[in-house]
């Protein structure tokens, strides 16, 4: 059973530009969550998609913003790229959704913003 | 919002010693799930508690959501240099949708 695909795994962007991070949940499952990951501030909440709904949002600006696909696949978008935006962006399936606390996460998009 | 508190930070120990590791909160949570990270890859979850006081185990490692419910440890016995990693706790509290996540504890093992 393939796991969680992120795509790309790695980027580097200049600041003021844009960029969009895919993710590919576990065949069957219906929820797709992203975190951002970094060393000072560890595992933070951006969104999570229910059956192309966003369900739940973390205490992002509205730089951030996320979509959900027919086929469960998700986008993240983030807008005016800032240097502290550089960070592991990680996506996690679940078959019914974090209520569950039973994520399955990608291997990440690492982003470097310069 | 809601915050947990992840402690130690970090581990430095001998390859055949225990581990132990903690999250606290100062509110209560309904789920306590403790996950491992890998360099390079994504975290993974490798214990989930759903009620208060169950006592959990997966192979050597044995997780317990406190009485409280308001913390969680979680133990490695015998710990082989495999156990390397970083180790979070991550909690959801009865109006949450959202998991949160401690900061981590950073685990190294000394053969």
């Amino acid at each position: 059973k393939a796991g969680v695909t992120q795509t790309p795994r790695y980027l580097i962007k200049t600041r003021g530009q844009q960029v969009t991070l895919s993710c590919s949940p576990i065949s069957g499952h219906r929820s797709v969550s992203w975190y951002q990951q970094t060393p000072g501030q560890g595992l933070q909440f951006l969104f999570e998609y229910f059956s192309e709904t966003q369900r739940n949002k973390g205490n992002f600006p509205g730089r951030f913003s996320g979509r959900q696909f027919s086929n469960s696949r998700s986008e993240m978008n983030v807008s005016t790229l800032e240097l502290g935006d550089s960070a592991l962006y990680l996506c996690a399936s679940s078959k019914t959704g974090m209520n569950t606390g039973e994520l399955f996460f990608g291997e990440g998009s690492r982003l470097t913003v310069l | 919002g809601q915050q947990l508190n992840q402690s130690p930070q970090s581990m430095f120990i001998q390859e055949g010693e225990d581990v132990s590791m903690n999250c606290t909160s100062s509110s209560i949570f309904n789920t306590w799930l403790w996950y491992k990270q890998d360099p390079g890859e994504g975290p993974v979850l490798l214990i989930a508690l759903y009620k208060a006081g169950e006592l959990t185990s997966n192979g050597r490692l044995t997780a317990q959501f406190g009485i409280t419910r308001k913390d969680s440890f979680l133990n490695i016995s015998a710990s082989i240099p495999s156990d390397v990693g970083i180790y979070f706790c991550a909690g959801q509290g009865p109006n949450q949708g959202n998991l949160i996540f401690g900061k981590g504890t950073k685990l190294s093992v000394k053969p």
